[in-house]
């Protein structure tokens, strides 16, 4: 119903290894941001982007790393995969109003990418 | 930056039952207030939401009240039904600028709903 298109859905990947998570925002929407969530926890906000210009980040290290396309599309890519990056990855599309809003936006979640590291 | 606390972590009625799940907030300058029940295996979807200028919001059986002074905002289910178990997550978020670096949602650590025929 959100319109937020994530790919793949699921993928296992060893130790050491490079994964790339895709994209697509709700029509209309400008903004990507991606969260991480761990089994049993809450969302946890990675990067966001707009612009194609990453323009906030939560406390997750430099192996994560994204990009937004003209598009607005995004990849979330993660270097070096630790069995602690085993988590559902989501991505979730906005689109402040106009050029300042007091009333906030709302935010739209993907299926997600479940990633398994072993 | 924003810091949310959710209560209780698990809640278990009987059917037809009321819910109440609770959130505070220590960011003055949060200015919405969503939401989301996630079922088993998917992603979370947003069910109510709350901005700052109002002070309930109520959809069927979902009110969600929110009070400013003391930083705290409720989820109210009302007669509940099987359904409505899954894991809700209350989050906050500041005032959002066209291309500034605020807008990022801040969760709460869930309530596992349990809700028994």
């Amino acid at each position: 119903d959100a319109g937020v298109t994530q790919s793949p859905t699921h993928l296992i990947k060893t130790r050491g290894q490079q994964v790339t998570l895709r994209c697509s925002p709700k029509s209309g929407h400008d903004t990507v941001s991606w969260y991480q969530q761990a089994l049993g926890q809450g969302p946890q906000f990675i990067f966001q982007y707009y612009e194609e210009e990453e323009r906030q980040r939560g406390n997750f290290p430099d192996r994560f790393s994204g990009h937004q396309f003209p598009n607005y599309s995004s990849e979330l890519n993660v270097n070096a995969l630790l069995l602690g990056d085993s988590a559902l990855y989501l991505c979730a599309s906005s689109s402040p109003s106009g050029p300042a809003t007091n009333s906030g936006n709302t935010i739209y979640f993907g299926e997600g990418s479940w990633l398994t590291v072993v | 930056g924003e810091n949310v606390e959710q209560h209780p972590s698990t809640l278990s009625v009987q059917e037809g039952d009321s819910a109440v799940i609770k959130c505070t907030y220590s960011d003055s300058a949060s200015n919405y207030f969503p939401w989301y029940k996630q079922e088993l295996g998917k992603r979370p979807q947003l069910i109510i939401d709350i901005r700052s200028n109002v002070g309930e919001k109520k959809d069927q059986r979902i009110a969600v009240t929110l009070n400013k002074t003391a930083k705290h905002f409720s989820l109210h289910i009302t007669e509940t039904q099987p359904e409505d178990s899954a894991v809700y997550f209350c989050a906050a978020r500041a005032r959002v600028y066209r291309g500034s670096t605020l807008g990022r949602l801040y969760f709460g650590r869930g309530t596992q709903l349990t809700v028994w025929p």
